[in-house]
């Protein structure tokens, strides 16, 4: 099993629908939690970054953290055109490297 | 805050020429930086972690000897590509961990695309 899982997609949805990006771990040794966009041929973004379990929302990003069963979310609300991107899972434990998902890309259809 | 500069952007070089590129943080001190290298596609590969003041750690399978990093101040890392072939060809992207913040989140670099020809 990879330490980290994350569906490569693509993923397509309209605009203004709600997205979904999740990602599954195996090291319970995580404590934290990153999602970085990356667009065609530029650096990842970081957008949200969370320590242990819960929640945690900057505009219409929105991360969400479940320890017990090791499972990460970022939900987009009111998707942009400008949205699409790559979107990298991360986490790491305490001091650590970060491990990353391998990217799921996301297209907003206009 | 927490922008991170590389320089070029891109560059093209011949076969057995020597490459190198620079990693800044602009707005903070950053004694960790990471060089990573990226294939059309696919994520990210952590080659090194550069530690300001001393040698870097490299991932295993990664020539120490053909990809020399130097990280002589805490906003400032190089990777020289040494006697590059086209198989170095690729996307190299650094970060930096602010060592204020305290946190472990990365910062980074824009990329520079290595073309060997």
């Amino acid at each position: 099993q990879k330490e980290v899982e994350q569906d490569p997609g693509p993923l397509s949805v309209p605009e203004g629908a709600i997205v979904s990006l999740n990602c599954t771990y195996s090291n319970s040794a995580f404590q934290y939690f990153m999602w970085y966009r990356q667009y065609s041929r530029k650096g990842p973004e970081l957008l949200m970054y969370t320590y242990s379990s819960g929640n945690k929302e900057d505009g219409r990003f929105t991360a969400q953290v479940d320890k017990s069963s090791k499972y990460i979310s970022l939900f987009i609300r009111d998707s942009q055109p400008s949205d699409s991107a790559t979107y990298l899972c991360a986490m790491s434990g305490i001091g650590d490297k970060i491990i990353f998902g391998k990217g799921t890309r996301l297209h907003i259809l206009p | 805050g927490a922008v991170v500069s590389q320089h070029p952007s891109r560059v093209i070089c011949k076969s057995g020429t020597s490459v190198k590129i620079e990693c800044r943080s602009l707005d903070f001190q950053a004694t960790t930086m990471f060089w990573y290298r990226q294939f059309p596609k696919k994520s990210l590969m952590l080659m090194a972690t550069s530690n300001e003041g001393s040698k870097a750690t490299y991932e295993q399978g990664v020539e120490k000897d053909k990809f020399l990093i130097n990280h002589a101040s805490l906003t400032l890392s190089t990777l020289t590509v040494t006697s590059a072939h086209p198989e170095d060809s690729s996307f190299y992207i650094c970060s930096a961990r602010d060592i204020v913040a305290g946190g472990n989140e990365q910062y980074f670099g824009p990329g520079t695309r290595l073309t060997v020809t």
